[in-house]
């Protein structure tokens, strides 16, 4: 069965600094797709980036981007620069080509430091 | 505006009861789904369905049933089978097939026991 585990269940950053939040997943399938969803206090899910398995180059989204490694089954997320509003829940989650379910971590809560 | 509207937001049941969560797409979407959201538990997948009149269990379906008996629509009833009810609840949908299509999340709604 499929599993994504997010190692880190809260971090800290200081304003304007990068952090990377850290995924990994266990699949034995090859076509498939990765996210990243934030959570704010609001609760809404809100979807920040998508990579699909079969691209090497490394999807990004303004300040953030993702360093998604295949072989390892490793799909982190970094913010630059990061600003209070990034301050939420973040999940990984896991699709595969040939289903319509999507598989969620547990969730990073990342606080930003002013 | 396309998206997705739960109702209501926050809900109360009393013991033996059963209640029900409406949620509303209008985003064309093939695809539903209810999760379940606790501390520390990520989203755990209640029920999905992919085509009118059909539905499939999740990973959490006891104690909990759905109709999809329009596209636009998939409401959830906890049912008093569900003993420990109290826990966020978010819908959401998504073009089905490959493609890796992201799901659109409602804002989710708070239920809690009396």
């Amino acid at each position: 069965a499929q599993t994504v585990t997010q190692s880190q269940p809260e971090m800290s950053v200081q304003e304007a600094e990068t952090v990377t939040l850290s995924c990994t997943y266990d699949t034995s399938e090859s076509d498939y797709y990765l996210f990243w969803y934030k959570q704010p206090p609001s609760r809404q899910m809100i979807l920040v980036i998508r990579q699909e398995a079969y691209k090497q180059q490394n999807a990004t989204e303004n300040r953030f981007s993702v360093n998604f490694q295949k072989a390892a089954k490793s799909f982190s997320l970094k913010i630059s620069d990061s600003q209070l509003g990034d301050a939420a829940m973040y999940f990984c989650a896991y699709r595969m080509n040939r289903d319509d379910k999507i598989i969620f971590g547990k969730g990073t809560r990342l606080h930003i430091l002013p | 505006d396309g998206g997705i509207t739960q109702s209501p937001k926050y809900l109360f049941r009393k013991e033996g009861q059963n209640v029900t969560l409406s949620c509303e797409q209008n985003l064309n979407h093939d695809a539903m789904y209810w999760y379940r959201q606790d501390p520390g538990q990520g989203l755990r997948l209640i029920y999905y369905s992919q085509i009118v009149n059909d539905f499939q269990k999740g990973d959490i379906a006891e104690g909990y049933s759905v109709s999809r008996e329009k596209k636009e629509s998939f409401p959830l009833t906890v049912t008093s089978a569900q003993k420990n009810p109290t826990a966020f609840y978010l819908c959401a949908s998504s073009i089905i097939g490959a493609g890796g299509q992201p799901q659109h999340f409602g804002d989710g709604t708070r239920l809690s026991i009396l």
